[in-house]
């Protein structure tokens, strides 16, 4: 039973263009989304997260968005950069303080981004 | 060092042995967490330590797979009688109590 689910397996986007990962999940119980940034022989990274009280929060180039009616995530990277290229994983968890910070997963998106 | 250590970084082994994977997380952080990635999975959870509570092994696929973590620092994951769709990168990562996690670059374990 996937929870979290990334339906695109890969991305590719030009540099300078816009790159939108999208992330849906099923729980209902989920009320703290993340993104993690991973490159190839390296563990995931820490990207940006949103608290199910807010619709958007932004850092810099990255932007993530949450509809909670429709249980889905986006994440926006404006302008892309070829560094950008890596894989991404949505993540989501129950309660900010509950459970820990047990996060689950979804199967990642393979952005390449071309010059 | 200031990151989350894993050791080995690659393991091959044969079907049937026991193997074990290492994990010595940031000091200072109180929770650990194990996850495996299997080729074209996502990430997924396996175990969380938290402080001196239970650990939370619900993850875990099999009673074949065990962890353990001394002295609230470092943890073990053991797998016994490895079989083949064991074969994944194992994640360990650390955080404190409600902040964010933090991985390591992970044990590839290929089982022939």
């Amino acid at each position: 039973d996937q929870q979290v689910k990334q339906n695109s397996p890969s991305l590719s986007v030009q540099e300078g263009r816009i790159s939108i990962l999208n992330c849906d999940y099923t729980n209902s119980m989920f009320d703290y989304f993340l993104w993690y940034k991973k490159y190839p022989a390296e563990g995931p990274t820490f990207l940006i997260s949103i608290s199910s009280i807010k619709d958007k929060n932004e850092d810099g180039r990255f932007t993530v968005f949450l509809n909670k009616s429709a249980k889905h995530l986006s994440l926006h990277i404006v302008p892309s950069q070829p560094g950008d290229s890596a894989v991404y994983f949505c993540a989501a968890k129950v309660g900010l303080t509950g459970g820990g910070n047990k996060l689950t997963f979804g199967t990642g998106t393979q952005l390449k981004v071309e010059l | 060092g200031a990151g989350v250590s894993q050791s080995p970084s690659n393991k091959v082994t044969e079907k049937g042995k026991d193997v074990e994977l290492r994990c010595d997380p940031i000091s200072g952080h109180t929770a650990l967490y194990w996850y495996r990635q299997s080729l074209g999975q996502g990430l997924e959870f396996l175990i969380y330590f938290q402080g001196n509570s239970a650990p939370d092994k619900s993850g875990l696929p099999s009673d074949r797979f065990s962890a353990e973590r001394t002295g609230g620092s470092v943890s073990t994951l053991t797998i016994q009688r490895t079989q083949q769709e064991d074969s994944a990168v194992y994640l360990c990562a650390s955080s404190l109590y409600t902040g964010e996690l933090f991985f390591g670059e992970g044990s590839r374990l290929t089982v022939l």
